[in-house]
């Protein structure tokens, strides 16, 4: 089976901006959850997608949004990037969503300047 | 909040020694509690997890204890090899499939 994939894997924007970002889960998984990588924050969760309901919601501010399609392949998307946005933003998929296994992708490295 | 505290930051051992990493929790709800190892340029990869209705869990060289009294897993990594060296995160499952992680731990095996 195909792992995680997510495209695009780097990507050099300028603040201001907004970005969409592409998370395509193992064949057969429900659920796809998004986590921001930074050196200060380490892993923090953004939100969780389920059937094409968000199911969870971390601690971030309404600039950062997502969406689950029928497919079950998800998206995100930042607004009026800052700086403090680079990091690296990884997606998790999962068979269901109650504490499951999650599996991760390689991530996709933003950053903004 | 839920938080997870992972020690040590950093570890360095001689190949062939064994490395622990132990975390503490606050959210006595969790029950699940998996394990990741992050190499340079990768997503993390799932290593071992547990599960509250188990104390300990073994996949070959890797094991990991759990006790939930004291709010507290570790995971042990026996016979290390250079191969192991990476940065692991332990993570506590919340609602849903949200993960709290933990801080990671560099661990440093020399040849």
């Amino acid at each position: 089976k195909a792992g995680v994939t997510q495209t695009p894997r780097y990507l050099i924007k300028t603040r201001g901006q907004q970005v969409t970002l592409s998370c395509s889960p193992i064949s057969g998984h429900r659920s796809v959850s998004w986590y921001q990588q930074t050196p200060g924050q380490g892993l923090q969760f953004l939100f969780e997608y389920f059937s094409e309901t968000q199911r969870n919601k971390g601690n971030f501010p309404g600039r950062f949004s997502g969406r689950q399609f029928s497919n079950s392949r998800s998206e995100m998307n930042v607004s009026t990037l800052e700086l403090g946005d680079s990091a690296l933003y990884l997606c998790a998929s999962s068979l269901f969503s109650e504490q499951e296994t999650q599996y991760f992708g390689p991530g996709t490295r933003l950053l903004v300047l | 909040g839920e938080n997870v505290e992972q020690h040590p930051s950093t570890l360095s051992v001689q190949e062939g020694d064994s490395a622990v990493i132990k975390c503490t929790y606050s959210d006595s709800a969790s029950n699940y509690f998996p394990w990741y190892k992050q190499e340079l340029g990768k997503g993390p990869q799932l290593i071992i997890d547990i599960r509250s209705n188990v104390g300990e869990k073994k996949d070959q060289r890797i094991a990991v204890t759990l006790n939930k009294t004291a709010k507290h897993f570790s995971l042990h990594i026996t016979e290390t090899q250079p191969e192991d060296s990476a940065v692991y995160f332990c993570a506590m499952g919340n609602a849903g499939n949200m993960l709290t992680f933990g801080g990671g731990t560099r661990l440093m095996v020399k040849p």
